[in-house]
């Protein structure tokens, strides 16, 4: 079974700090992805990586950036946390077969909810 | 842009009914289609998904999903809830060559009464 896996299941920060949201998959996935979930709204895609060290922008890029330096870990950094920040965050994997691979599975981890104060 | 638009907010039904929930995206290519479930407290997990082929598609759990092109819509059924069907559902699209970026509808938040 794939397992993707986020660092935090709760996490509370304060206006302006710098938060770091990790996710680690273990099936060698070349593709990852951040997404935000919000009610109404369903999921948008902040970020997302088809291999070490690449990244594009998502539909939601503003405000954030990511880090792919392992093919396992793709981590969502808020520079300086805001409260319309607050959200759930999903990272998400698939097999990919370069860019464009448009028929996979994505496996979602657990998400991380975030509160800032 | 494309956009995926899920029907209905919230949907409440007792056991034993019949379930429809609409879907339908704005994108005049080739796409995949998908419906994920979150289950209380749950991962987002995949339901079913269609490619190619047959346009009925079955899925776990009883459920499954209808592609009619010509009116872009993906609708997704089961004859007979049970309580543990609660759960939030999205329908998804990745448009052809794109990325394989999925475009996530707003989702049904569907509540079954024992």
């Amino acid at each position: 079974d794939v397992k993707v896996t986020q660092s935090s299941r709760y996490l509370v920060k304060r206006t302006g700090e710098k938060v770091f949201l990790e996710c680690v998959q273990d099936m060698d996935h070349e593709n990852m992805f951040w997404y935000r979930q919000d009610p109404g709204l369903g999921l948008r895609l902040i970020y997302f990586s088809y291999d070490v060290k690449m990244k594009e922008k998502g539909d939601i890029p503003e405000g954030y950036s990511v880090s792919r330096e392992k093919k396992e870990r793709f981590s969502l950094i808020l520079e300086s946390a805001s409260t319309n920040q607050t959200s759930m965050y999903l990272c998400a994997s698939s097999l990919g077969q370069g860019r464009g691979a448009s028929g996979e599975t994505q496996y979602f981890g657990p998400g991380t909810r975030l509160l800032v104060l | 842009a494309q956009s995926v638009s899920q029907h209905n907010h919230h949907v409440i039904l007792s056991e034993a009914a019949s379930l429809e929930l609409g879907c339908n995206y704005s994108y005049g290519g080739t796409v995949n289609l998908f419906w994920y479930v979150q289950y209380p407290g749950q991962h987002l997990q995949l339901l079913l998904k269609y490619f190619s082929g047959d346009p009925l598609v079955k899925g776990i759990k009883g459920f499954e999903a209808e592609f009619i092109k010509s009116k872009f819509s993906f609708n997704l059924r089961k004859p007979s809830v049970q309580w543990s069907d609660t759960a939030e559902y999205f329908c998804a699209v990745i448009p052809y060559n794109q990325g394989g970026k999925l475009i996530f509808g707003q989702g049904t938040e569907l509540s079954v009464k024992p």
